[in-house]
């Protein structure tokens, strides 16, 4: 079993809608919980970081965590063309290492 | 925010051959620096931490001998890909983060790695 798993899509919706990403992961330690966006040949760029469970919003972006179900999230709201990529989630404990979900890609057609 | 590039963005090169692969902080000093492998569709692998002035840490699986790492200054790791193989194609990418001193972080802060924009190594 992978330390995050994430589903690799593609995921395809129009523009306007609301968008749902999810990781799950195994390593209870896991305390920061990240979202990355990766535009193709290029290297990813944070969105959002969320320390230990709850929620932060930031804009038209919502990270989730709940540790007790070891399940993050990221919502878009209002989802534009530009939004198209690929998003990462990343986690780690108390070391320096992260660790990545395989990444979700993302299409918004207008 | 913080800068980091990579050079080259791209190379191809014959099987045997070496390659090295340079990441820079242009706006801030890094003492430590990350190294990535991304193979297609598949996530961001860590390959090693760079500390400057001292060896890089591999990750287990990571041959030492093979992806040698140089971390000379605060805004320089070289990673070097010696006797490339075909199977060694891959996108490679740093990343590195600025350093405080300890505790002067709470810990809800998370000290961000930025990362480069990656280098595609084609060996053929």
């Amino acid at each position: 079993q992978k330390e995050v798993e994430q589903d690799p899509g593609p995921l395809s919706v129009p523009e306007g809608a609301i968008v749902s990403l999810n990781c799950t992961y195994s390593n209870s330690a896991f305390q920061y919980f990240m979202w990355y966006r990766q535009y193709s040949r290029k290297g990813p760029e944070l969105l959002m970081y969320t320390y230990s469970s709850g929620n932060k919003e930031d804009g038209r972006f919502t990270a989730q965590v709940d540790k007790s179900s070891k399940y993050i999230s990221l919502f878009i709201r209002d989802s534009q063309p530009s939004d198209s990529a690929t998003y990462l989630c990343a986690m780690s404990g108390n070391t320096d290492k992260l660790i990545f979900g395989t990444g979700t890609r993302l299409q918004v057609f207008p | 925010g913080a800068v980091v590039s990579q050079h080259p963005s791209w190379v191809i090169c014959k099987s045997g051959t070496s390659v090295k692969i340079e990441c820079r902080s242009l706006d801030f000093q890094a003492t430590t620096m990350f190294w990535y492998r991304q193979f297609p569709k598949q996530s961001l692998m860590l390959m090693a931490t760079s500390n400057e002035g001292s060896k890089a840490t591999y990750e287990q699986g990571v041959e030492k001998d093979k992806f040698l790492i140089n971390h000379a200054s605060l805004t320089l790791s070289t990673l070097t890909v010696t006797s490339a193989h075909p199977e060694d194609s891959s996108f490679y990418i740093c990343s590195a983060r600025e350093e405080f001193a300890s505790g002067s972080l709470p810990k809800s802060s998370y000290n961000e790695q930025f990362f480069g924009p990656g280098t595609r190594l084609t060996v053929l």
